[in-house]
This record gives structure tokens, C-alpha cells and sequence, in this order.
């Protein structure tokens, strides 16, 4: 079985301050992480992925994320946030040989002007 | 590339219709997906497509759902006799994977209001 966990429902965060938004997971074998960004009434947006390699990550729009396998972690961060990050943040995971991503309940970002 | 494209976007209709959505994936794309996501929550796998073949379906797929791909390029998801608990958005991806690590891409999803 494979399942996420984002603890937080919303994450407010002031203009121009760092940005974290948690995630943990549970699978079996190595994972393959992802974090995406839903606006309303939209699809999900891919930002970000860890296969193998560095821990830490670049993505799109100036995000990263660190990935912590003694914690079974990989939190999602943006060093300055803006008003325009304010959305939903969906974190996922699939093991090798599985086809079918599971994804967290995902966090509401508010980023304050 | 264009995106993936979803139609319609939003679908009204009386409980016991039957509904169709279409999913054209990125081109050359051999791997669909279809997921579900309610209301505050994240989406949730229905089924799988590898070219037109069918791989594999989640248990959320109940009899009342059927997913094709004829061709390997677009797909429906159909629903028949639709229930109140059917209301939800209906997302599309799509993805060029041969080792497992690329990431799905998403349509703008069909939202599915049940009346």
C-alpha cells in the first residue's frame, strides 16, 4: 500500500517570508515523489519530482522540495513566497512497478500581501 | 505541446442519466489515467491505460463505470445510471513513461453535478 500525508490543512504564509507545506509517505520499496499545484477550477499542475539522486529538488516558479528517507519526508519549500502562490499543493507517491499515483488530502497556501 | 484537454468542463444532469466524458492526452503519451476528486480532497485513481489496453482499475470503478481508449489515443469514461455520491471533478492524465519516473500530466477536469 502507498498513501501520503499532508498534516496541515492550510499553510499562511506573509509575502516575501519562506514557504513550507509538509509532506510524509508511506510505500513499500523505493518512492517516486511528486508535488503539484491545483488553482480553482483547474487541473493539477506538476512542479516537482525525486526519483533517485540529490535529496534536494528544483522545480518550477522557484520551488524545491527535500527529500528525507529516515523520515519518509519531502516537504515542499519556496525560499521568498508570493501573493500569486496562494493555491492548493498536492503531494504524491508511487512505488516502481505501480501505475497509480496516491495523493495527500493537499494544503491551502495563503500567501498574505 | 498543447495540454491535455477534457470536455466537457462541466456536466449537469439528473440522478439515473447516463454521462460520457472525452480525454484527448498529450500526444504521443502512451499511458491515460483517470482519477476522481471530491470536494477537499485529493484526486483518487479510478483506471489505467497502457496504448488502448486497460491495466488496470481501482476498486472505486464499480459496474456502473466503463473506461475505453480504441485507439490509443483518446479515451471516455462513462457512467451509467448516475448517483448522488457521483458528483465530483473527473481528472485525465497522461504520461510518456517507460521506467515509471515521469510525471502524469493533468487535464482541467470535468466537474459532475448530480442533481
Amino acid at each position: 500500500a502507498q498513501s501520503v500525508a499532508q498534516p496541515e490543512d492550510q499553510v499562511n504564509v506573509a509575502e516575501g517570508n519562506p514557504l513550507t507545506v509538509k509532506c510524509t509517505y508511506s510505500v513499500s520499496g523505493n518512492p517516486y515523489l511528486f508535488w503539484y499545484v491545483q488553482y480553482p477550477n483547474r487541473g493539477l499542475q506538476f512542479l516537482l519530482k525525486y526519483i533517485t539522486g540529490d535529496n534536494l529538488v528544483k522545480g518550477s516558479y522557484g520551488f524545491e522540495a527535500e527529500f528525507n528517507k529516515s523520515q519518509t519526508s519531502f516537504h515542499l519549500k519556496k525560499p521568498s513566497a508570493l501573493v500569486s502562490d496562494s493555491a492548493l499543493y498536492f503531494c504524491a507517491v508511487r512505488s516502481y512497478g505501480n501505475n497509480r499515483l496516491a495523493f495527500g488530502k493537499g494544503n491551502q497556501v495563503v500567501v498574505i500581501p | 505541446d498543447t495540454g491535455v484537454s477534457q470536455d466537457p468542463r462541466h456536466k449537469i444532469t439528473k440522478r439515473g442519466q447516463n454521462v460520457t466524458f472525452r480525454c484527448d492526452p498529450i500526444s504521443e503519451h502512451n499511458r491515460l489515467y483517470w482519477y476522481r476528486q471530491t470536494l477537499g480532497q485529493g484526486p483518487e485513481f479510478l483506471t489505467y491505460f497502457q496504448n488502448e489496453a486497460q491495466l488496470e482499475k481501482s476498486r472505486l470503478l464499480s459496474d456502473r463505470f466503463s473506461a475505453e481508449r480504441p485507439k490509443g489515443s483518446f479515451s471516455t469514461l462513462e457512467i451509467q445510471r448516475t448517483e448522488q455520491g457521483d458528483s465530483a471533478m473527473y481528472l485525465c492524465a497522461s504520461s510518456r513513461d517507460r521506467d515509471g519516473n515521469q510525471p502524469q500530466h493533468f487535464g482541467d477536469g470535468t466537474r459532475l453535478s448530480i442533481l
